[in-house]
């Protein structure tokens, strides 16, 4: 069936390093990727989100690419804090609107 | 605005009981979500609801599950008998619309333990 593989697992950096999350889909017909982040014991929240029709958005220390040829998307962020410690989900749209979420990457930020 | 609101937050029942899970989305929001999110993974759709339709429940076992939004508001998630791979955290969400793709709000979710 259709799925998200999302790598690494876990990531774990310095303070102020960069972190990067990827993630390949498999249904050339997504067009909708969202990341979400959630904390331990919280609910899942959108960072940021692309559209196929975009290669590339920022939003201050977060961005992510979408590459729709080789079916790839990931995030970037830079400067990382202490505070962005968490699980993050990558997600593509089956069929338009129903999401699939890859299995998360738990990112450890050291002081 | 107010979030997605679910109930109860936590939920310990034995195997073979049966459960009951509750949202209320956003206040105009057609298109509810539940999913379940085993420990370690990704959520996974359960059921999609548009307005009081269902659109998707491909994923659903409906041999114990079942859901419902009889109003087009409020939801419900049944689990009868529970087992216990069944133990995970049951989250809701809504959007918008599902016409194209839109942000999904989640709820805080019910966590489910069976023993």
């Amino acid at each position: 069936g259709e799925n998200v593989e999302q790598h690494p697992s876990t990531l774990s950096v310095q303070e102020g390093d960069s972190a990067v999350i990827k993630c390949t889909y498999s249904d050339s017909a997504s067009n909708y990727f969202p990341w979400y982040k959630q904390e331990l014991g919280k609910r899942p929240q959108l960072i940021i989100d692309i559209r196929s029709n975009v290669g590339e958005k920022k939003d201050q220390r977060i961005a992510v690419t979408l590459n729709k040829t080789a079916k790839h998307f990931s995030l970037h962020i830079t400067e990382t804090q202490p505070e962005d410690s968490a699980v993050y989900f990558c997600a593509a749209t089956l069929n338009t609107d129903k999401l699939i979420f890859g299995t998360g990457t738990r990112l450890q930020v050291f002081p | 605005e107010a979030g997605v609101a679910q109930s109860p937050r936590y939920k310990i029942i034995e195997k073979r009981q049966s459960v009951a899970f509750w949202c209320n989305p956003i206040s105009g929001h057609a298109t509810l979500y539940w999913y379940q999110q085993i420990l370690g993974q990704g959520p996974k759709l359960l059921i999609q609801f548009q307005n009081n339709g269902v659109v998707d429940d491909s994923q659903l076992p409906k041999d114990r599950f079942s859901a419902e939004r009889l109003k087009g508001v409020d939801s419900t998630l049944k689990i009868q008998p529970a087992k216990l791979e069944d133990s995970a955290v049951y989250l809701c969400a809504s959007s918008p619309t599902s016409v194209q793709p839109y942000e999904q709000y989640f709820g805080p979710g019910t966590r489910l333990t069976v023993t």
